[in-house]
């Protein structure tokens, strides 16, 4: 069974920079796409951006400029690098499997990063 | 970017009734559409993908319909298990959500 678990930091400050790690266990991270989605509190899901295996990303225009997914293979690990961030960034932050052609059909239980100084 | 419009926004409906809910492309995506359900303080679950496959270990009452800009999620007998918010995802071109559907008890 596939088990996503996001972890990172539960509180961020104006203008610092986000790090959040996605493990991957009881599966293979290779041939899937892996993707970041957000929620601010009681408001819709965000698309923040994905990464393929291999390593190839494509991000949400309006957050590329800040936005970095990286992959570790070896750790089955996705990571998430948000830059620059404010009181707009306090989301729930999901990592999710996506594989070719379908939906997102494994979710982490999301965690919540609140930017507050 | 392609804009995804869900309409609508809340609906009130009772239990065995057949709901409806219509998402909206900016432009075509062909069949690239997802379906999910989110209930409050979890994941969203995926229902549907590719506009009309079910996700294994949904309810045939669930259904999606449709291709290029139109596309909509059916519930052919409202149950209770089903109030929740529904959202539909485009993965054709830089990925997005559409704003949700609040399913409520009438």
């Amino acid at each position: 069974q596939v088990q996503l678990q996001e972890s990172g930091p539960g509180l961020v400050k104006p203008s610092e920079t986000l790090s959040l790690i996605c493990t991957v266990s009881g599966g293979s991270i290779n041939y899937y796409y892996w993707s970041w989605i957000r929620q601010p509190p009681g408001k819709g899901l965000e698309w923040i951006g994905y990464i393929y295996y291999s390593g190839g990303t494509n991000y949400n225009a309006s957050l590329k400029s800040r936005v970095t997914i990286s992959v570790d293979t070896s750790k089955n690990q996705i990571s998430l690098e948000l830059t620059s961030m404010t009181a707009a960034d306090t989301a729930v932050y999901y990592c999710t499997r996506h594989p070719y052609g379908s939906g997102s059909d494994h979710w982490g239980q999301g965690t919540l990063v609140t930017v507050s100084s | 970017d392609i804009q995804m419009t869900q309409s609508p926004s809340t609906l009130s409906a009772s239990v065995g009734d057949r709901v409806t809910i219509t998402c909206r492309a900016s432009q075509s995506i062909s069949s690239w559409l997802a379906w999910y359900q989110q209930k409050p303080g979890k994941s969203p679950k995926l229902l549907i993908y590719k506009a009309s496959t079910l996700q294994s270990g949904v309810p045939s009452r669930f259904s999606g319909s449709g291709s290029g800009t139109e596309f909509t999620l059916t519930i052919s007998s409202l149950q209770p298990d089903d109030f929740a918010t529904y959202y539909c995802q485009q993965y054709s071109s830089s990925w997005g959500f559409g704003q949700g559907t609040k399913v409520e008890i009438k």
